[in-house]
Order: C-alpha cells, then sequence, then structure tokens
C-alpha cells in the first residue's frame, strides 16, 4: 500500500527566505507525485507533478520538486518566500496505471510566512 | 475547459437534520469522483468516489451516502446529521486514464450544531 509522509505540520519562514517542505512516499511501483496547495476556505490547486519524465518538476508560483527515487522523497522547495505563499500544502502519489483511481495524501504542511 | 461546481458553499444544519450537498463537472465525459471532508486538523479523508453511474465506493463508515445519477453529477447525502460531520468537503474529479491527477471543486462549509 502506498502513504506519504510530510515531516513538519507546520513549517515557518521570513519572507525571502528558502521554502523547504519535505514529503516522502512509500510505494510498490513507481508512482506519480504530486503537490497542491490550498488557501484557507478554497479547494485544493495543483502546484506541479511528477509523472516519470524529468526527475526536477517546476510548477506554478516558482515552485520546484525533485523526485529523487534513492531517498524516496520528492520534496517542494521556492527560493524566496512571498507573503503569498502562506497556505497549507499536500504532498500526494498515484500508482501508475492499473485500476488504482485513488490518491494517497500526506497530512499537509502549514506553511507560515513572516514580514 | 473543465470546471467543477459545488454547491452550497456554506452551510448550517441542526443535528439530526437531512444533508444533500451537491457535484458538477463540466468540459469532460466520464469522470472518475471523489468526495473528501477536511476536519480540523485532520488532513484530507477520501469518503466516496465513484468510476461511472451509479458506482459507489465507500472508504469510510459512516452515516453518509453518495449517489451518481448522472455521468457528471456527485451527491453526498446524510438522513441525520452528527455533530461530527461538521467540516469542509471537498468534491473531485480526475480523467478516467492516466496517473489520476485530481482537480478540486471549491468546497463546502458544513456546520452541525
Amino acid at each position: 500500500a502506498q502513504s506519504v509522509t510530510q515531516l513538519g505540520s507546520h513549517v515557518s519562514v521570513s519572507e525571502g527566505a528558502l521554502v523547504l517542505l519535505r514529503c516522502n512516499y512509500s510505494s510498490s511501483v513507481p508512482p506519480y507525485l504530486f503537490w497542491y496547495v490550498q488557501y484557507p476556505n478554497q479547494g485544493l490547486q495543483l502546484l506541479l507533478k511528477y509523472t516519470s519524465a524529468a526527475t526536477l518538476v517546476k510548477g506554478i508560483n516558482g515552485f520546484e520538486a525533485e523526485f529523487k527515487k534513492s531517498e524516496t522523497s520528492f520534496h517542494l522547495t521556492k527560493p524566496s518566500a512571498h507573503m503569498s505563499d502562506a497556505a497549507e500544502y499536500f504532498c500526494a502519489v498515484s500508482d501508475i496505471g492499473g485500476s488504482n483511481y485513488k490518491l494517497t495524501f500526506g497530512k499537509g504542511t502549514l506553511l507560515t510566512v513572516n514580514p | 475547459s473543465q470546471t467543477i461546481h459545488q454547491w452550497p458553499a456554506t452551510l448550517v444544519q441542526p443535528v439530526g437534520s437531512p444533508l444533500s450537498l451537491e457535484c458538477t463537472v463540466e468540459g469532460t465525459s466520464n469522470p472518475n469522483l471523489y468526495w473528501y471532508r477536511q476536519a480540523a486538523g485532520r488532513g484530507l479523508q477520501l469518503l466516496f468516489y465513484s468510476v461511472g453511474i451509479g458506482q459507489i465506493s465507500s472508504e469510510v463508515p459512516q452515516n453518509l451516502s453518495a449517489s451518481r445519477p448522472q455521468d457528471r453529477q456527485f451527491i453526498l447525502s446524510s438522513k441525520k446529521l452528527l455533530l461530527s460531520d461538521s467540516g469542509f468537503y471537498l468534491c473531485a474529479w480526475s480523467p478516467n486514464w492516466d496517473y489520476n491527477e485530481q482537480f478540486f471543486g471549491p468546497g463546502t462549509r458544513l456546520t452541525v450544531l
């Protein structure tokens, strides 16, 4: 069974500082991986996705993530945090192909950006 | 392009009352459809998913039910709400092929008093 672990339920950074949100997964087959962002009282929005092409994936709003198979990780980074990045971030995994119609989500990391 | 709608946006209901939340998707056909719940501080909980009309899979036993009367319509219901049903309900869809990327609706905030 797949699982996703997001280290740190709450991360706080200063405006302009590096953002690093951690995600580790376990999957019995090569996975597809996703990062979603959720602003208060809104639905989830896809930031970026890894689908077995390039291991460094660039997404919206200046975020990127690197798939590292040896570390089973898919950490999300952004070089310089903006106040508007304050939100909750979810990592998710899906097995490739087959009849699996579901994503497995991590428990989320709340990002706070301090002025 | 595809869009997903949920209504109502907010709802306050007394304990023991019925519930009906509706989700519709436009611009695609035969999508997979999902209902999630977010309770405070508890992440995303998958409640139901559907791969076709009349096909519902339940992930968590509870007093909620789901139905899919039309290809792009997904309804979440309850006959009698409990306090513990309060939360933020999200509907999502995914194409029925490839890598199951899911697209989320705006959500419904349900408060049971």
